[in-house]
């Protein structure tokens, strides 16, 4: 299982950002994906999830609105799609694969998103 | 949501010892809980799901317990490469939410 992610980068408040997350070495049409973000603050903090028909997404409070999960079967890859980012989105962000019981059994290498003028 | 208390903060333990940490969730999780290992500079790995399954080739010298809303990860026997940062993460209902924290370190 490899899964790696791209696009972060430093980005203005109120701007937009979009990750992707190249996924192989598993069938990534039957799992759930997921983002995760993490700061030496404030810890680990799921982002989104999205099922393995994508017809289904989740969101905490913090991003619901702001954020959407999309996948592309075609080139199995993950995406987060970060409208009007605050200061307080900063953080690396690691796409992860859903294990039986939501849990995240696998998680790429990361990328850093930082959120500053 | 439910709040995930981890404990303690931080620790420290010699070569062989035994440590424990613990989760407290903010109400019950059915045992819907996972602990991650999280080495310097990597992402975390998925160490035991469902309180108590260890994830395939995590050493056997790990363990997970608990139930209703207090669950605990234990080391038996600590081994340098068991200095980490571990993490709790219940998954028991959305939002899914984390513990604190608890960096582990070598006397």
């Amino acid at each position: 299982v490899q899964l790696v992610e791209s696009g972060g980068g430093l980005v203005q408040p109120g701007r937009s950002l979009k990750l992707s997350c190249a996924a192989s070495g598993f069938t990534f049409t039957d799992s759930y994906m997921a983002w995760v973000r993490q700061t030496p603050k404030k810890g680990l903090e799921w982002v989104a999830t999205i099922s393995s028909r994508g017809t289904t997404t989740y969101y905490p409070d913090s991003v619901r609105g702001r954020f959407t999960i999309s996948r592309d079967y075609a080139k199995s890859s993950l995406y987060l799609q970060m409208n009007s980012l605050k200061s307080e989105d900063t953080a690396t962000y690691y796409c992860a694969r859903h294990g039986l019981r939501i849990n995240f059994d696998y998680w790429g290498q990361g990328v850093m998103v930082t959120v500053s003028s | 949501d439910i709040q995930m208390t981890q404990s303690p903060a931080s620790l420290s333990a010699s070569l062989g010892e035994t440590v424990s940490i613990e989760c407290l969730a903010s109400e019950g999780i059915s045992n819907d809980l996972a602990w991650y290992q999280q080495k310097s500079g990597k992402s975390p790995h998925l160490l035991i799901h469902t309180t108590s399954r260890l994830q395939d080739g995590v050493p056997s010298r790990f363990s997970g317990s608990g139930s209703g809303t207090r669950y605990s990860l234990k080391i038996s026997g600590m081994q340098p490469e068991d200095e980490a940062d571990y993490f709790c993460q219940q998954s028991h209902k959305y939002p899914l939410t984390f513990g604190s924290g608890t960096k582990l370190e070598i006397k």
